[in-house]
């Protein structure tokens, strides 16, 4: 079974700290894809990464920088941390090519406070 | 940017009756992928569609890759209780790399 584990299920922060989502794969995958899910507006692709140290773009990348150092790990980080991003964060990885599936971590819930 | 319309938004239903979602677009997709999420966890694949008409099945859950590669249902027999959650349908668009597009979900409600 694939297995993407998230480092934390629920975290709390202040207002402009630095703050760190680890997300680590264990299949092998190429692509990695960081989402955050907010009520009415769905999963919304922040960062992907196809390759180590490779990063692109999402929809809604503001805020946030990404690192991949190794294949299995996928790390986002908010440089300094605000209310509006108080979140479900969803990380997800996929093998390049056919097929295309995606499979998710069990989220990480963070409240900026 | 494209996106999925998705609907209904939300469904109540009693338990034992059937349950339709579709997924619709304006372009074409070439990959067409249902999830499922419970609260407060992660999405998980049910289905997954790769060819236009394909049928696929999964236990009481059948989805559909629409024969104009722009669209894809989901039907669930028999609903129970732990059918609760959101469901989610996500396509890959013609000449598009390897992001995914997400619907915004159908939040399914199931009464005993």
């Amino acid at each position: 079974d694939v297995k993407v584990t998230q480092s934390s299920r629920y975290l709390v922060k202040r207002t402009g700290e630095k703050v760190f989502l680890e997300c680590v794969q264990d299949m092998d995958h190429e692509n990695m894809f960081w989402y955050r899910q907010d009520p009415g507006l769905g999963l919304r692709l922040i960062y992907f990464s196809y390759d180590v140290k490779m990063k692109e773009k999402g929809d809604i990348p503001e805020g946030y920088s990404v690192s991949r150092e190794k294949k299995e790990r996928f790390s986002l980080i908010l440089e300094s941390a605000s209310t509006n991003q108080t979140s479900m964060y969803l990380c997800a990885s996929s093998l390049t090519g056919d097929p295309y599936e995606q499979y998710f971590g069990p989220g990480t819930r963070l409240t900026v406070t | 940017g494209q996106q999925l319309n998705q609907s209904p938004q939300s469904m109540f239903i009693q338990e034992g009756e059937d349950v339709s979602m579709n997924c619709t677009s304006s372009s074409i997709f070439n990959t067409w992928l249902w999830y499922k999420q419970d609260p407060g966890e992660g999405p998980v694949l049910l289905i997954a569609l790769y060819k236009a008409g394909e049928l696929t099945s999964n236990g009481r859950l059948t989805a559909q890759f629409g024969i104009t590669r722009k669209d894809s249902f989901l039907n669930i027999s028999a609903s129970i209780p732990s059918d609760v959650g959101i469901y989610f349908c996500a396509g890959l668009p013609h000449q598009a790399g390897t992001a995914l597009i997400f619907g915004k979900g159908t939040t399914l409600s199931v009464s005993s």
